[in-house]
This record gives C-alpha cells, structure tokens and sequence, in this order.
C-alpha cells in the first residue's frame, strides 16, 4: 500500500525553467491538494482538485499551473520558477469532499531550490 | 479570511509531564478541525479529527476539544515522551475540504 507519493524528492533548478513536480495516490480518493510550505508562513494551499478534469485556486496559484487527466495523479508545474517559489512543496489527498468529513493525507513533501 | 493561530510556537517539557497546545480561529463556520503532527524533514500526519458537531476526539494519550462558539481548539498530551518532539499544526476546513493551518507548535520533550 504505496499511499501517496511525490517525486522528486529533491530538486534545484534555475530561475526562468520549467519544472513539473509529480504526485501520485493510490487511494483513488477524490480531493486532491497542493501546499507549499514556507519559514514565517506556514503551510499554504496552492491548487486543489475535486475529481479528474477539475481544479480550483487555492491561496497562492500565481505561478502555477495543474491539471489532472487520472484520478491517481496531480502534477504540478512551475512555468517558469522564481527564487519566490524556493520552498518545500506538499501533495496531500482526502476522499469525500462534501462537508469536508475526511481527513487529508500529506505526501512527503518536494524540496525544490530555485537559483 | 479564515486565520489560525497557535500558541505557543515553541514548547520544552521534560519527559512525563502533560501538557496543552492551542489552536484558535476567526471564523466559527467550519465544517471540521485538524490535528496534525510533523517530523523534522518530513511530511505531515494526521492525528487527530474533530467535526463541527464534536466537541472532542481521543486518541491514545492524545485528547483534542473543540469549542467551535469560541474558535478555539486544544491538543492536550498526556504523559509526554521523548518521541512526541515534533511540529504540531492545527488545520480548519471551511468548505470544500481546503485546509487553512496555523504556523504550529514546535514541542521538544527531554528525557
């Protein structure tokens, strides 16, 4: 029971690249989530999911960008990194979202270095 | 704009004691409240879920109440150990399950 995944764990890149971090679940829950986490600020929501083929901003997208075509997975894509987005990066996933009745479950998170 | 805060930011205890982290937030209109804890370098993991309707969830030595009138919650540990040192956040769900989470506590339990 592989749970949910992230990959990769690690990663530097330089400002102006493009980077895909990947998250994958095996659940087959319905909400899917992406957190950056950041000293002074805290965990805070990027994008969310309720199925396949439906997204939503969180608190910060700018500079973002998700999709999620499987259920199983919800890529999320820097178009072009900042130093700004220098963080650790957590996919999370939760089934049933009416009400919010579920508890979400963390991946172990993407250290991403932006140069 | 839901807001969490959590007091204190920083707690040492040494090992045997209980002791009380809190949670509060501005907007008493939430569907649920979670606790979670994190290792350093790690990912986040729930332990404990209360719904609006709950007033409090046990797991083992951990206890959390919610006082959803006041906005406030409280993660109470009983008998602390050396291996309860960790972050632990306090997160709200204000509708479609988005969680807004306190900057946490940072318990440090020595022997």
């Amino acid at each position: 029971d592989a749970g949910i995944t992230q990959s990769p764990r690690y990663k530097i890149t330089e400002t102006g690249r493009q980077v895909t971090l990947m998250c994958h679940q095996t659940w087959s829950h319905s909400y899917m989530f992406w957190y950056r986490q950041d000293l002074g600020h805290g965990l805070r929501l990027i994008y969310y999911s309720a199925a396949a083929d439906i997204t939503d901003k969180g608190e910060v997208p700018d500079g973002y960008v998700v999709s999620r075509s499987k259920t199983e997975n919800f890529p999320l894509t820097l178009e072009s990194a900042t130093r700004s987005q220098t963080s650790v990066y957590f996919c999370a996933s939760s089934d049933e979202g009416r009400g919010g009745t579920d508890t979400q479950y963390f991946g172990p998170g993407t250290r991403l270095t932006v140069l | 704009k839901q807001e969490v805060t959590q007091i204190p930011a920083a707690l040492s205890v040494p090992e045997g004691e209980n002791l009380v982290l809190n949670c509060s937030f501005t907007d008493s209109a939430i569907y649920n409240l979670q606790w979670f804890r994190q290792d350093p370098g790690k990912g986040l993991t729930s332990l404990l879920l209360i719904q609006s309707s709950q007033r409090e969830q046990t797991s083992g030595r951990l206890n959390a109440s919610l006082d959803k009138s006041s906005g406030r919650s409280t993660l109470y540990i009983a008998a602390s150990q050396p291996g309860d040192s960790a972050t632990y956040l306090c997160a709200v769900n204000s509708g479609y399950s988005t969680l807004t989470f306190g900057k946490g506590t940072m318990l440090l339990v020595s022997p």
